[in-house]
């Protein structure tokens, strides 16, 4: 079963705008991690979140994480054209064996 | 790119039909995760490769089964092919021991049972 939900299930923006997608899960989880999925090819993994961290930065990513409501949220400041995509988050935890489970994902399009 | 290839692209079967797909990790990889993304919806768990060894399974029937070689290369194998089976099958490598942590995914190959 599917641990993580992502919302919205789609998101369209115009370019340099920012995009704010959330992600609730279920149980108490090891890490977080955020991925990307281009037209249906395979995933490129973005930003890992350990439990005991709360915000993590890589570049124009921003990811929270809030373990105490069960959710993170991944921001994309000044979004580009090529960031058009699906956003999935997953999460392992114990309760899964440590094995990742993931959500049904955020579609982001990006207008120029 | 990440370095982890898989075969074929695409393939087109029939119900009932038995299908191999196979996937290539990243050097130095030695475990490989399979999941399967029917369309619209997030990958899901199939299984996992320790050196050569199944290490934790999904909720999938007995008709999924896979391998993995001495060069850490994988096979998904999936008989009595079911309409549901159509999807994109992910296979995803990772660093010993961490296979919770950043995986690295090939292109995936897409199936149509018809």
């Amino acid at each position: 079963s599917q641990q993580g939900e992502e919302d919205p299930q789609a998101l369209s923006i115009q370019e340099g705008e920012n995009a704010t997608m959330n992600c609730s899960y279920k149980t108490s989880i090891n890490n977080l991690q955020w991925y990307r999925q281009n037209s249906g090819r395979g995933l490129v993994h973005l930003i890992l979140i350990r439990s005991n961290e709360r915000e993590k930065h890589s570049g124009r990513l921003r990811v929270t994480l809030d373990t105490s409501k069960k959710s993170s949220s991944l921001l994309i400041t000044a979004s580009r054209a090529a960031d058009t995509a699906s956003y999935f988050c997953a999460t392992d935890a114990r309760v899964n064996d440590y094995k990742l489970s993931f959500g049904a994902g955020t579609t982001v399009t990006v207008r120029a | 790119e990440t370095g982890v290839t898989q075969s074929p692209t695409h393939l087109i079967k029939t119900r009932g039909q038995q299908v191999t797909l196979r996937c290539s990790s990243q050097s130095g990889h030695n475990t490989v995760s399979w999941y399967q993304q029917a369309l619209g919806q997030g990958p899901q768990f199939i299984f996992q490769y320790y050196r050569e060894e199944e290490n934790g399974r999904g909720n999938f029937p007995p008709r999924f089964s896979g391998l993995q070689f001495p060069n850490y290369s994988s096979e998904l194998n999936v008989n009595a092919l079911e309409l549901d089976d159509s999807a994109l099958y992910l296979c995803a490598s990772s660093l010993p021991g961490l296979a919770e942590e950043t995986q690295y995914f090939g292109p995936g190959t897409r199936l149509l049972v018809l």
